[in-house]
């Protein structure tokens, strides 16, 4: 089956500065990518994703792109915000199966 | 706003005993969803369903059940607990399959001793 790969667990930034999270997948039939905030103590909740019709997906200080040909993707976060601190995780699905598979989360961390 | 409720909210149970998480959704959605998150793993898939009176085995099953008895309900159930099984259980549902948006409950933390 698909499986997700975030290779940084934690990232630190400086408030105002960007952070980009990194994520490869390895089904090439994945085509559904999305985002998930887990703030201190809390649920997850969607945050932004993007299909592989398109390469690029901007929302607000958010923009996530996907390269097809290395199977990764990656979200941006511009002009962090202490309210960014949160663990984000990545998932891929595939359409023949009707689940998310997630990666293991990477903890971010925006200092003042 | 999508709602997804889960109860209880923390649990401790008794190795060996039977514990029941329950959940429910208000969406009307198809699709239910049960993950168990521990540190280091994220999220794992334990049981899934399309919709009333289906269940179907995610990655890690074993020492789970799984029932769906109504589009609202999603029932998770452990028939003989383990410690190993000691984490933070969500329960999430959604529409389109694994291609759209899920919603998450707000969790229950089981401690099994």
């Amino acid at each position: 089956g698909e499986k997700v790969e975030q290779h940084q667990s934690t990232l630190s930034v400086r408030e105002g500065d960007s952070a980009v999270i990194n994520c490869t997948y390895t089904d090439t039939a994945s085509s559904y990518f999305p985002w998930y905030k887990q703030e201190a103590g809390k649920s997850l909740h969607f945050v932004i994703d993007i299909r592989s019709n398109v390469d690029r997906k901007q929302s607000q200080r958010l923009t996530v792109l996907l390269d097809k040909k290395a199977k990764r993707f990656s979200l941006h976060i511009t002009a962090t915000q202490p309210e960014d601190s949160a663990i984000y995780f990545c998932a891929a699905s595939t359409p023949n199966y009707n689940v998310l598979y997630f990666g293991s989360g990477t903890k971010l961390t925006v200092e003042p | 706003e999508a709602a997804v409720t889960q109860s209880p909210r923390n649990k401790v149970a008794v190795t060996g005993g039977k514990v029941t998480l329950s959940c429910n959704q208000t969406n009307n959605h198809n699709n239910m969803y049960w993950y168990r998150q521990d540190t280091g793993h994220g999220l794992r898939l334990i049981h899934y369903s399309y919709g009333a009176g289906s269940t179907e085995k995610g990655d890690i099953p074993d020492g789970y059940k799984a029932s769906r008895p109504s589009q609202e309900n999603f029932s998770l159930i452990l028939e003989l607990a383990t410690p190993s099984q000691t984490s933070v259980y969500f329960c999430a549902s959604g529409d389109a399959g694994g291609q759209d948006t899920q919603y998450f409950g707000p969790g229950t933390r089981l401690l099994v001793l």
